[in-house]
């Protein structure tokens, strides 16, 4: 399995307040990014990251950010959580091209089950 | 925006019946890598394709990528209760330059081996 720790696993919390999720990984991967994932829409991009300090804005990024200060590290934060941001959050990591081809190999965490009540 | 088109959405099956499943799209990829995600976890790779044509065969499953690469069809023979599980397409977007971008994924697939 991947390197690939989400923290916290579950996190309850209420309409309005800031929540950050964390993706930390131990491959060394360049590229990181974060998904959501809701029925009836599978997996949605939110934001990815290509390098440290380095982010940019997926499908779905309205009302979230990123930040990535350590090549390991690609945190996720709602600044004002509402409820139609309840949703499970996946972090997602790959090592970009492979023999000159966009591969597109990515290796998921476990999620994040959020609920903003 | 590019779409992936995942069908069937669901399927029911009994054990040791032969099932396809269909990822459909009108846009050309460069790859496309197909996951398999069990309840409470995230999805797991199971195989890239890059050429069109090709064809991948991980077991009793056969993977193959469409030659315009604009599609993909996942085939299990024999399905086994263990196969169950949401069945997932994403492809990755055909642009000039660096990078990774993020994958388009197709809504997925839910499928039930009964025994």
């Amino acid at each position: 399995d991947a390197g690939i720790t989400q923290s916290p696993r579950h996190k309850v919390t209420e309409t309005g307040t800031p929540v950050t999720l964390r993706c930390h990984q131990t491959e060394n991967h360049r590229y990181m990014y974060w998904y959501r994932q809701d029925p009836g829409h599978g997996l949605r991009l939110i934001h990815y990251s290509y390098g440290v300090k380095d982010t940019d804005k997926g499908e779905v990024s309205d009302g979230y950010s990123v930040s990535r200060s350590k090549t390991e590290d690609f945190l996720l934060t709602l600044e004002s959580a509402t409820s139609s941001q309840t949703s499970v959050y996946f972090c997602a990591i790959s090592a970009g091209r492979i023999s000159g081809l966009r591969s597109g190999e990515q290796y998921f965490g476990p999620g994040t089950r959020l609920t903003v009540t | 925006t590019q779409l992936l088109e995942q069908s069937p959405q669901f399927l029911s099956i009994q054990e040791g019946e032969n099932l396809t499943v269909y990822c459909n799209s009108s846009s050309v990829f460069s790859s496309l890598q197909w996951y398999r995600q069990e309840p409470g976890e995230g999805p797991v790779l199971l195989v890239t394709v890059v050429t069109g044509g090709e064809v991948k065969k991980l077991k009793r499953l056969t993977f193959q990528f469409g030659d315009a690469r604009k599609d993909s069809s996942l085939h299990i023979t024999a399905a086994q209760p263990g196969d169950t599980g949401l069945y997932l397409c994403a492809g990755s977007a055909m642009y000039s330059g660096g990078g990774a971008d993020g994958l388009t994924f197709g809504k997925g697939t839910h499928l039930i081996i009964q025994p």
